[in-house]
């Protein structure tokens, strides 16, 4: 399995874009990158999946460079209840996923 | 996206009794699913794969006659806590892919477990 490392935390304050990478140096060739996004007391919810190159969708994009080694998580001007953990993973088909820290995001007013 | 609907929200239960935690795919078959636990400022940690009409994987160090894992169906995983303990005491959650081919996991809501 790939290991994932991010940083533990961040901050940011409202309306500004956050990045959080996301380092996979061990990413096999038919690995997706997959991040997720957790509020307390709640199940991660899906936010963002890519292979290769960008991806966007209506609430972040997903950069991935060629050599696939890393990747950027990007949340344009985010809101107080973007405050949440943030985490990427390296997924196989039916494999097991195992999370790794996570990056605890913290919105400033 | 696919909804997986988990039950219940929280329990608080006796020590020495046993807690059932239902996990349940609701427009979508899945005949695999994953419960992880997650103690508090902590990130999840797989507790074991469940696979429709087989014996679930558990992962190295998860007692599985202390989580008992059934999946009957291609719709529902259940994950009992026997005999609970104050050190059982968490926040469990499921989740499930849709099929093959999609990368995507689709979490329960989890469940927040309180032994008394």
């Amino acid at each position: 399995l790939a290991k994932t490392t991010q940083p533990i935390s961040m901050d940011s304050y409202e309306g500004q874009e956050v990045n959080i990478t996301c380092s996979h140096n061990n990413i096999a060739t038919n690995d997706y990158i997959t991040w997720y996004q957790q509020f307390p007391s709640q199940g991660p919810r899906f936010i963002i999946q890519g292979y290769k190159t960008k991806v966007t969708n209506e609430v972040a994009s997903l950069f991935i460079p060629a050599d696939r080694k890393s990747s950027t998580l990007s949340l344009p001007r985010v809101s107080l209840s973007d405050t949440a953990v943030y985490y990427c993973l390296v997924e196989i088909g039916n494999e097991k996923l195992t999370f790794g820290t996570g990056t605890r995001l913290t919105i400033i007013p | 996206g696919a909804v997986v609907s988990q039950h219940p929200s929280w329990v608080i239960c006796k020590s020495g009794t046993s807690v059932k935690i239902e996990c349940r795919s609701l427009d979508f078959q899945a005949t695999t699913m994953f419960w992880y636990r997650q103690f508090p400022k902590q990130s999840l940690m797989l507790m074991a794969t469940s696979n429709e009409g087989s014996k679930a994987t558990y992962e190295q160090g998860v007692e599985k006659d202390k989580f008992l894992i059934n999946h009957a169906s291609l719709t529902l995983s259940t994950l009992t806590v026997t005999s609970a303990h104050p050190e059982d005491s968490s926040f469990y959650i499921c989740s499930a892919r849709v099929g093959r081919g999609d990368e995507k996991l689709f979490f329960g809501s989890g469940t927040q477990l309180s032994v008394l």
